[in-house]
């Protein structure tokens, strides 16, 4: 079945350092990729998508490009801030190929941003 | 505002009683879903709906039941036969079922 591995938190970063999640995926069809965002005590929001292979999903200067060939989509951002603290999750939703109709989703990653 | 409301925030319950966690949507979405989420083990779902009268069971739907007589409502039952229900419980919903998930806030439940 689909599956999804991220990296193990918890990461810890100081402010303007250089952020990467890992996420690997498992699927049997042409899967969509998602990161999610979770922040404490609250549901998740949507953070960024891509659709198909080579798509670079982009928000609020985070990104991720989706590669087939080594089956990633894995979380970057430049710079962080102290607000990025949050748990980070990676997803994917099975195409209209596929009979898995339900986001798979990785563990999460806690990510705290010192000052 | 479009949205996803869930209610209670926080919800208490005594061993061997059913309650019920609220879920509305506001964004005509067809499909909503119901996942659980447990320290240190991501996301699990319990059940989905493609459309109204009609859902099903996802990893975990066992001492769990729900219902949707509308669209945008898919209230979830813990009954007294769910071992473990003490647990964060996040409701979703979607344009269709391979489209991103929009989430409410959340509810809490312990059981006391």
């Amino acid at each position: 079945g689909d599956s999804v591995t991220q990296m193990e938190g918890p990461v810890t970063l100081s402010e303007e350092a250089f952020l990467t999640i890992n996420c690997t995926y498992t699927a049997t069809g042409y899967p969509s990729l998602f990161w999610y965002v979770q922040y404490p005590g609250e549901g998740l929001q949507l953070l960024l998508k891509a659709t198909k292979a080579d798509d670079k999903g982009s928000n609020k200067g985070f990104e991720a490009t989706y590669r087939k060939e080594t089956t990633s989509f894995h979380l970057e951002k430049g710079s962080v801030q102290v607000s990025d603290s949050a748990v980070y999750f990676c997803a994917l939703s099975e195409g209209s190929g596929g009979s898995n109709y339900k986001l798979t989703f990785g563990k999460g990653t806690l990510l705290t941003v010192n000052p | 505002d479009g949205g996803i409301t869930q209610s209670p925030k926080y919800l208490f319950r005594k061993e061997g009683q059913n309650v019920t966690l609220s879920c509305e949507q506001n964004l005509n979405h067809d499909a909503m879903y119901w996942y659980r989420q447990d320290p240190g083990q991501g996301l699990r779902l319990i059940y989905y709906s493609q459309i109204v009268n009609d859902f099903q069971k996802g990893d975990i739907a066992e001492g769990y039941s729900v219902s949707r007589e509308k669209k945008e409502s898919f209230p979830l039952t813990v009954t007294s036969a769910q071992k473990n229900p003490t647990a964060f419980y996040l409701c979703a919903s979607s344009k269709q079922l391979v489209a991103e998930a929009f989430f409410g806030q959340g509810t809490r439940l312990t059981v006391v």
